[in-house]
């Protein structure tokens, strides 16, 4: 099993700009996280879905975010405009059943600047 | 609103010796408590997990131990190694009904440098 995949891996964009962050979680897992690491807050979580459908966006920090989840094999972190403050590693996770013994498996995450 | 709260922001220990990080929670619903290890440039990864029904798990070298009435949770790394030099997460969740199901609430990392 390659794990969870996350791409891209590093995004550079600008203020303003669209970004777009995908995850493929592993097979067989039913829920998917978003979450967002900083310096500040550590990790946060920012939406979770479970079979495809969002349970719990009380993290999405505001109306620029978005997430969908098609269908079970990918899910996408949408920031529209992004801002500088939106700078920090995106880590995307999957789990069968909830939380199991195992816990989350997470992706190696994104890494985005707004400049 | 800080739920998990992992105070010590780093921690040095000697290579061989224990090392012992600690995390505390407010939320009284959580039942279930993890630990995860992280690397630089890679994502965390399930260390070792404890049930609020036990006060200890062992694995190996790592022990957690969980003090219900106090909310606070340890982990015991022994014997330390320089391998085991990574920030670590504490992450509790809630079996309760509601939309809190299945979340992990994490703490914000210790740092933990093992020196050879």
């Amino acid at each position: 099993d390659a794990g969870v995949i996350q791409s891209p891996r590093h995004e550079v964009t600008e203020m303003g700009q669209e970004v777009t962050l995908r995850c493929k979680p592993i097979s067989g897992h039913n829920s998917l996280f978003w979450y967002r690491q900083t310096m500040m807050r550590g990790l946060e979580l920012l939406i979770y879905f479970n079979n495809n459908v969002p349970i719990d966006d009380s993290g999405m920090p505001e109306d620029r975010f978005s997430a969908k989840m098609p269908n079970a094999s990918f899910s996408t972190l949408k920031i529209q405009p992004s801002e500088p403050r939106d700078s920090a590693v995106y880590f995307c996770a999957s789990s069968f059943l909830v939380p199991g013994p195992h816990g989350y498996t997470f992706g190696s995450g994104t890494r985005l600047t707004v400049v | 609103d800080q739920q998990v709260k992992q105070n010590s922001p780093s921690l040095s220990v000697q290579e061989g010796r224990i090392s012992i990080l600690n995390c505390d929670y407010t939320n009284s619903m959580f039942d279930y408590f993890l630990w995860y290890k992280k690397y630089p440039a890679e994502g965390p990864t399930f260390l070792i997990s404890i049930s609020s029904i036990k006060d200890k798990n062992e694995d190996g070298r790592f022990t957690v131990f969980l003090n219900k009435s106090a909310k606070h949770l340890s982990l015991h790394i022994v014997p330390s190694q320089p391998g085991d030099s990574a920030v670590y997460f504490c992450a509790a969740a809630s079996h309760a009904g509601g939309t809190s199901y299945g979340k992990l609430t994490f703490g914000q990392g210790t740092i933990l440098t093992v020196h050879p």
